[in-house]
Formats: C-alpha cells, sequence, structure tokens
C-alpha cells in the first residue's frame, strides 16, 4: 500500500541547534513528497516539495529536506532552529492511482518543540 | 492571486442536529477540492475530493457528505451528527497534476455536544 510514516510524535530541540524531522515514504511509481506545517487552529502551510532533480530540497523559513531513494526517505533539516519553528509538521504523498486522481496522503505529524 | 475561505471559523452543535460548512476559491477556475478532518491535533484524514462540478469521491465511509455546486465552492454536510463527528475540519484546493501541492483554509473547529 501507499503510505508515508513520520516515526517520531515528538521532537524537542534547543534553540540554535540544528534540527531533523523524519519521514518515509512506500509509493507506486516516482515520489511527489511535500512537508507542510500548522501552527495551533491555523490550516496547513507548505514549506517545500520534492518532484524531480536535486535531492536536497530548500524551502520556506529556512528549512530543506533531502529525498533520499534508496532509503525511501525524505527528512526536513534546518541549521539553526528557532523558538518560532515550534509546531506541527506533516510529511505528505501525492499517490498515484491509474484513475489519474492522486490525492495527497499525510503522516501522522511530528510535533517540534524547540527549547530557548 | 488564488485565495481560499473557509467558513465558519467555530462551530459547536447538538447531537442530531444538521452541518453545513462552506469552502470557496477565489482567482483560479477548476480546481480540484478536498476535505480533511484532524482529530486530537495530529493526524489528518482525507475525507472528499472533487475533481469538477458534480464529482465527488468518497475516501471513508461515515456520516457525512460532500457536494460541489459550483465551481469553486465545496460543501460539507451532515444530516445529524455524532459526539464522533468532532474536530477540525479543513478545506483545501489543488492545480491538477501530482506536482501541485494543496493550499488550505483556516480551518473549522468543530464541537458536537
Amino acid at each position: 500500500a501507499q503510505s508515508v510514516a513520520q516515526p517520531e510524535d515528538q521532537v524537542n530541540v534547543a534553540e540554535g541547534n540544528p534540527l531533523t524531522v523524519k519521514c518515509t515514504y512506500s509509493v507506486s511509481g516516482n515520489p511527489y513528497l511535500f512537508w507542510y506545517v500548522q501552527y495551533p487552529n491555523r490550516g496547513l502551510q507548505f514549506l517545500l516539495k520534492y518532484i524531480t532533480g536535486d535531492n536536497l530540497v530548500k524551502g520556506s523559513y529556512g528549512f530543506e529536506a533531502e529525498f533520499n531513494k534508496s532509503q525511501t526517505s525524505f527528512h526536513l533539516k534546518k541549521p539553526s532552529a528557532l523558538v518560532s519553528d515550534s509546531a506541527l509538521y506533516f510529511c505528505a504523498v501525492r499517490l498515484y492511482r491509474n484513475s489519474g486522481n492522486t490525492p495527497l496522503v499525510f503522516g501522522k505529524g511530528t510535533r517540534l518543540s524547540v527549547i530557548a | 492571486s488564488q485565495t481560499i475561505h473557509q467558513w465558519p471559523a467555530t462551530l459547536v452543535q447538538p447531537v442530531g442536529s444538521p452541518l453545513s460548512l462552506e469552502c470557496t476559491v477565489e482567482g483560479t477556475s477548476n480546481p480540484n477540492l478536498y476535505w480533511y478532518r484532524q482529530a486530537a491535533g495530529r493526524g489528518l484524514q482525507l475525507l472528499f475530493y472533487s475533481v469538477g462540478i458534480g464529482q465527488i469521491s468518497s475516501e471513508v465511509p461515515q456520516n457525512l457528505s460532500a457536494s460541489r455546486p459550483q465551481d469553486r465552492q465545496f460543501i460539507l454536510s451532515s444530516k445529524k451528527l455524532l459526539l464522533s463527528d468532532s474536530g477540525f475540519y479543513l478545506c483545501a484546493w489543488s492545480a491538477g497534476g501530482r506536482g501541485y501541492g494543496y493550499t488550505f483554509g483556516s480551518g473549522t473547529r468543530l464541537t458536537v455536544v
């Protein structure tokens, strides 16, 4: 089955330290991968996506993600965490279906807490 | 530019009452539209999606239904709410094609009492 997994419910990091939020996927064909962030009682905001090309993708707010085909991973990273980065992060994969309808499927989310 | 509007922001409804949540998109035509539910502030569950007027696909059978009466309008409904329908409901739109991500509305917090 096509799916995406976020193995960590919670990630804690000190302000100024690098952060990584993990994501692995299982899809048919080439993966179309996305990261979103959600602040309390708000909708999700797009951070970045991987479609094709360079394995390192740069996105909003200084975030980047590394696509690793052999490990089927798409981890979100930031070199220096800010307290304002504290939020809920979702990895998502756009499914491939013969019907052509391709909704996004989201991981369960990882809550990032950056401690001052 | 494209914008998505979702309302109301919060709603408290008694068990057994009807529900109607509305979502509209501006600045684009023929968007793909989606309804998600988020329970307990975590995972997102795809409820319905639509690729055109009158075309609704249901991902999970439940007490809810969706309609798309106009190109940029997507409505989530229920005839009789259950306690388990409580949650945070998110509408989203995307352009066609797998390379496009979603743009989300600001969400509706529904509490069924």
